[in-house]
């Protein structure tokens, strides 16, 4: 079974200029989450779509992310404008259904490491 | 407060040693726990769910103490393999799928 792909895995741009990153769940995987880690730090929730509806995107700097999952499938999370503290790994995650305690497992991509300069 | 808090590491520890890690989380409501392992520079994986009072598998044993809002993992006979980072992981059930992670605690085995 295919697991979560991500793309790009690396990129570096400079402040002030926008990123886009996008993700694809594992197939039939009703929940997408998108995690920030910075470095020495554990994953942090950015936002979370079940099927192509939003669940929770309170912790989301909505200023200057955005995120979209249109046909409840793949998702593309946007940074614009990226400032020098949004360096970090971005992580993707899915869930058969976030919502049955029986299919909490999330797997993650490999992830896309920013770097802000 | 951290909603969940482990040890700081790092933990050097010789191969076959026994080394236990633990966490304290903030919410009472909080159900479900998990310990996460996460290799340098690739993406956190499951290791072991904890549902109840703790459960074992092969080397390691995971505890929770709900009086307490304790959450311990133990490696027994490290192996070199074990090096990464430990993740504690807790779910608020409220929240549907929402997991809330430690900050880690890294582990490294030497020979």
């Amino acid at each position: 079974e295919a697991g979560v792909a991500q793309s790009p895995r690396y990129k570096i741009i400079e402040k002030r200029q926008s990123v886009a990153f996008w993700c694809n769940p594992i197939s039939g995987h009703a929940t997408l989450y998108w995690y920030q880690q910075i470095l020495g730090q554990g994953p942090k929730l950015l936002i979370q779509f079940q099927n192509n509806g939003v669940v929770d995107d309170s912790q989301l700097p909505k200023d200057r992310f955005s995120a979209e999952r249109l046909k409840g499938v793949d998702s593309t999370l946007k940074i614009q404008p990226a400032k020098l503290e949004d360096s970090a790994v971005y992580l993707c995650a899915s869930s058969l259904d976030g919502w049955d305690r029986r299919t909490y497992e999330q797997y993650f991509g490999p992830g896309t490491r920013l770097t802000v300069t | 407060r951290k909603e969940v808090e482990q040890d700081p590491g790092p933990f050097n520890v010789p191969e076959g040693a026994t080394v236990a890690f633990n966490c304290t989380y903030s919410n009472s409501a909080s159900q479900s726990f998990f310990w996460y392992r996460q290799d340098c520079r690739k993406e956190p994986k499951l290791l072991m769910s904890v549902y109840s009072s703790g459960n074992e598998d092969g080397r390691f044993t995971a505890q929770l103490n709900r009086a307490s809002q304790y959450i311990s993992l133990l490696i027994r006979d490290s192996k070199l393999s074990d090096s990464a980072t430990y993740l504690c992981v807790v779910n608020e059930d409220n929240q549907g799928g929402k997991l809330i992670f430690g900050q880690g605690t890294e582990l490294s085995v030497k020979p």
